[in-house]
């Protein structure tokens, strides 16, 4: 089995800060997402990774940065965190070729105060 | 870029009863259609998944049905049970890298 892990369950941090979320797998998977989770809004991609040091714009990257120097650590940054990046953030890693399943990590709530 | 309906966002139903949520997306060129199930305060978890070249596939109680044509897919679930109660999310690739875009989720409740 693939674990992915979050680096926090629980965030809180003020308007302004810089925020570092991190995914971590254990596993030799290439692809690694970023998405956020809203309610009524589903799972919306912010940036993915498909190999070390490369890095793809998802749906909704303004505000976001990411970063992935080795292969099983992909980071999030919020640069300056805002209100109106409150929210669930999920982590997914997944294999390259035939298998598709994505497996996600347990979430970071951040809020941002 | 791809864009994916799903409805219901909500859906009750009783123990034992059957569930159908549906989805649409807009890219032909789609080939790819996993579905998701996220139980309360617990991460989205793969139940099951269609190719393109498919029509039709089931998993004990649970069947997934696409139509190309039509460009929609839809998740059925039989002989509910109450630990079927969660949000399940309806995804779709296009392209490579594996990158799929989920529609916003259906609550369902299966009332005992």
């Amino acid at each position: 089995d693939v674990k992915v892990t979050q680096s926090s369950r629980y965030l809180v941090k003020r308007t302004g800060e810089k925020v570092f979320l991190e995914c971590v797998q254990d596993m030799d998977h290439e692809n690694m997402f970023w998405y956020r989770q809203d309610p009524g809004l589903g799972l919306r991609l912010i940036y993915f990774s498909y190999d070390v040091k490369m890095k793809e714009k998802g749906d909704i990257p303004e505000g976001y940065s990411v970063s992935r120097e080795k292969k099983e650590r992909f980071s999030l940054i919020l640069e300056s965190a805002s209100t109106n990046q409150t929210s669930m953030y999920l982590c997914a890693v997944g294999a390259s070729g035939s298998r598709n399943e994505q497996f996600f990590g347990p979430g970071t709530r951040l809020t941002v105060l | 870029g791809e864009n994916v309906e799903q409805h219901p966002s909500t859906l009750s139903v009783q123990e034992g009863d059957s569930a159908v949520i549906k989805c649409t997306y807009s890219d032909s060129a789609s080939n790819y259609f996993p579905w998701y199930k996220q139980e309360l305060g617990k991460r989205p978890q793969l139940i099951i998944d269609i190719r393109s070249n498919v029509g039709e596939k089931k998993d004990q109680r649970i069947a997934v049905t696409l139509n190309k044509t039509a460009k929609h897919f839809s998740l059925h679930i039989t002989e509910t049970q109450p630990e079927d109660s969660a949000v399940y999310f309806c995804a779709v690739r296009a392209g490579g890298y594996q990158k799929v875009t989920f529609g916003i989720g259906t609550k369902l409740q299966v009332i005992p």
